[in-house]
């Protein structure tokens, strides 16, 4: 099984800093790492799909990088609406898995 | 817009059972691979099984594995979820979700709550 460490798991950030999230596989997994953001009482919704592919609808703030085993999301210039937790997850190989959850809070 | 829409959950005594459903609309369910996923209160995110458009492979998280069975009626554009042997670590929030072209979820429902107690 994939094991992916996520941190921190906890930011405390004010609006329009840069928030930065990594994420650790255990093992090679390629570029098969998504980003999703989750909003209290919400389902997840996918920010960042294949490591770094944007998707269609989220702001151009949210990036993602890397490859193998460290992945970052960055968001850059933190507005009050991105205050939720945010997970990695690799579809590279069965059982898919996920991140711990880094919570994102605004100061 | 996809709609993917849950529902069976409640209530379940320990060693019990109960059958999730997800109705899926607005895209063409029959060309989707399919994923149910968990969380439980104040946890993150489980992953606990796949299966493919034409339910040709189907794969289980170990927590799950021989007690849940999933499957699908392309016909009726539905998910399913029955789940048995059901223990108070299987209290949590269960989703449907699409999977993308690579297996990840890409569009997900609102969940419906499964709580396991006496």
């Amino acid at each position: 099984e994939i094991v992916l460490t996520q941190s921190p798991e906890f930011q405390s950030v004010a609006p329009k800093e840069k928030v930065t999230i990594t994420c650790r596989a255990s093992q090679s997994i390629g570029s098969s790492l998504h980003w999703y953001q989750q909003k209290p009482d919400q389902s997840p919704k996918l920010l960042i799909k294949y490591a770094s592919q944007s998707i269609s609808g989220v702001p151009s703030r949210f990036s993602g990088s890397g490859s193998g085993t460290d992945f970052t999301l960055t968001i850059n210039s933190l507005e009050a609406e991105d205050a939720a937790a945010y997970y990695c997850h690799q579809s590279s190989s069965f059982p898919l898995t996920f991140g711990g959850g880094t919570k994102v809070e605004i100061k | 817009e996809v709609h993917l829409v849950e529902s069976g959950g409640g209530l379940v005594q320990p060693g019990g059972s109960l059958r999730l459903s997800c109705a899926a609309s607005d895209f063409t369910f029959s060309a989707y691979n399919m994923n149910w996923l968990r969380q439980a209160p104040g946890e993150g995110l489980e992953w606990l099984s796949y299966i493919s458009s034409r339910s040709n492979n189907i794969y289980y998280a170990d927590s799950v594995k021989g007690r849940f069975i999933i499957s699908r009626d392309n016909a009726k554009n539905s998910l399913y979820l029955q789940m048995n042997s059901l223990t108070d670590e299987d209290t949590a929030v269960y989703y449907c979700a699409r999977a993308g072209f690579g297996d990840y979820s890409d569009s997900w429902g609102q969940g419906t709550l499964v709580t396991v107690s006496s």
